[in-house]
């Protein structure tokens, strides 16, 4: 059974900082890795998608790398700003385009101006 | 860009009633899932659907019950609903033609009392 763990469960830093979030799974053999984000009592927002054939995607101040042999996923988050302050989730699809993502704790994020 | 839709927003119910959601998928979406979210907690797959059909179940209880209809909306049946029921509910939509990127609808709030 796929698990995946975030580390840390909550970070403070100051603006400006740049910060990384961490996620690990335990089966290797995903089809994909999502980041999203999730504000206090609101939906999930997309960030980034990783297929399993890519290494990294970046999208604005926004960076995930994936090393699928080690379960190793990073979220890097450049020039932090107090509108990041978050829940940022981890989640993998283990097998197959349609099967279910399995989500992580998260990790809550708060940025100090 | 459409997004997906899930009424209502809010819901309370009494212990034992029953309640029913409705999710809306991106169009030309393929698959939709069901996910759970307590309190503090990270989603928890209940049920998807893949061109109409159930493809995946997670931790649904039998009180339960989902479908897609022909025009692809999709809904999740509860009855005999107890208090431990009051969560977000998410619905999530992917298309396997698009790189089965999730996005997540904004969830239905159930607070049963």
């Amino acid at each position: 059974k796929q698990e995946v763990t975030q580390i840390p469960a909550a970070l403070s830093v100051p603006e400006g900082e740049n910060l990384v979030l961490n996620c690990s799974f335990t089966d290797s053999a995903i089809y994909n890795l999502q980041w999203f984000r999730q504000d206090p009592g609101k939906g999930l927002t997309s960030l980034l998608l990783i297929q399993s054939s890519q290494r990294e995607q970046t999208s604005g101040r926004l960076n995930a790398s994936l090393d699928k042999s080690s379960g190793r996923s990073t979220l890097y988050i450049a020039a932090s700003q107090p509108g990041d302050s978050a829940t940022y989730l981890c989640a993998v699809r283990t097998s197959g385009g349609n099967t279910p993502l399995v989500f992580g704790k998260g990790t809550r994020l708060s940025v100090i101006a | 860009a459409a997004g997906v839709i899930q009424s209502p927003r809010h819901l309370i119910k009494e212990k034992r009633e029953t309640a029913t959601l409705k999710c809306y998928p991106i169009p030309r979406h393929d698959t939709v899932y069901w996910y759970q979210q307590g309190p503090g907690q990270d989603p928890q797959f209940l049920i998807s659907f893949y061109e109409k059909m159930q493809s995946d179940k997670g931790s649904i209880p039998d009180r339960f019950s989902a479908q897609q209809f022909s025009d692809y909306h999709s809904e999740l049946n509860m009855s005999s609903l107890e208090l431990g029921d009051s969560a977000l509910y998410f619905c999530a939509s992917s298309a396997l033609q698009r790189g089965t990127e999730a996005f997540f609808g904004q969830g239905t709030r159930l607070t049963v009392v």
